[in-house]
């Protein structure tokens, strides 16, 4: 597609329930990202996926959340047993390499609350 | 542990001044620096970046400055307009993550009144 498309643009979840999110990025660009960004906060890295594999899962804050990308395409994130810490907005970016930089794009995100 | 610090959250600037934006960083490894522009509900989008080879890269009314020894950067935008207010993040990589994972600060939220 035309840019990185997240799904839902919004999502209401009750505490302990999961969710999945899902990240369609633009067609072409083998690295993808998540970030999220609490209130207040600065984006915070989560995982980053080149291809199908996740070389850096560093920023995932704990086992309650695991990511996947099948294809090399659409990514899904998903959370288990949300907790209201876990409110925040999802940010997908994918890039490819420019010849001098990674371009990153972004989704509009995936504005999570856990109530 | 922040790495990227914004430390003004928020800037006011009148239509046609020059805004300035202002980011500090402390990881020396950081060699790649970009500022993102965020609209509310929208994702962030790539405004300017500079290599660590330089100091000042230019593109038309944005320049961003690096002053390596100060571990400082700014965003200089001149002249300001009301529709560049938004909410402006800073961010930083390092060549040898292997990829460009990148490191944000909070942000800075520009408001350009006409």
């Amino acid at each position: 597609g035309a840019g990185v498309s997240q799904s839902p643009s919004n999502k209401v979840t009750e505490k302990g329930k999961d969710v999945e999110l899902r990240c369609d990025p633009i067609s072409g660009h083998t690295a993808l990202y998540w970030y999220r960004q609490s209130l207040g906060q600065g984006l915070e890295f989560l995982i980053y996926f080149q291809g199908n594999s996740a070389p850096d899962k560093s920023g995932l804050p704990s086992d309650r959340f695991s990511a996947e990308r099948t294809g090399g395409s659409v990514s899904t994130l998903t959370i288990q047993r949300t907790q209201q810490e876990d409110s925040a907005v999802y940010l997908c970016a994918s890039s490819t390499w420019t010849g001098s930089s990674y371009g990153y794009t972004f989704g509009s995100g995936t504005r999570l609350t856990v109530v | 542990d922040q790495q990227v610090k914004q430390n003004s959250p928020s800037l006011s600037v009148q239509e046609g001044r020059i805004s300035i934006l202002n980011c500090d960083y402390t990881n020396s490894m950081f060699d790649y620096f970009l500022w993102y522009k965020k609209y509310p509900a929208e994702g962030p989008t790539f405004l300017i970046s500079i290599s660590s080879i330089k100091d000042k890269n230019e593109d038309g009314r944005f320049t961003v400055f690096l002053n390596k020894s100060a571990k400082h950067l700014s965003l200089h935008i001149v002249p300001s307009q009301p529709g560049d207010s938004a909410v402006y993040f800073c961010a930083a990589s390092e060549k040898n993550t292997g990829f460009q994972k990148l490191v944000f600060g909070t942000g800075t939220r520009l408001l350009v009144s006409p």
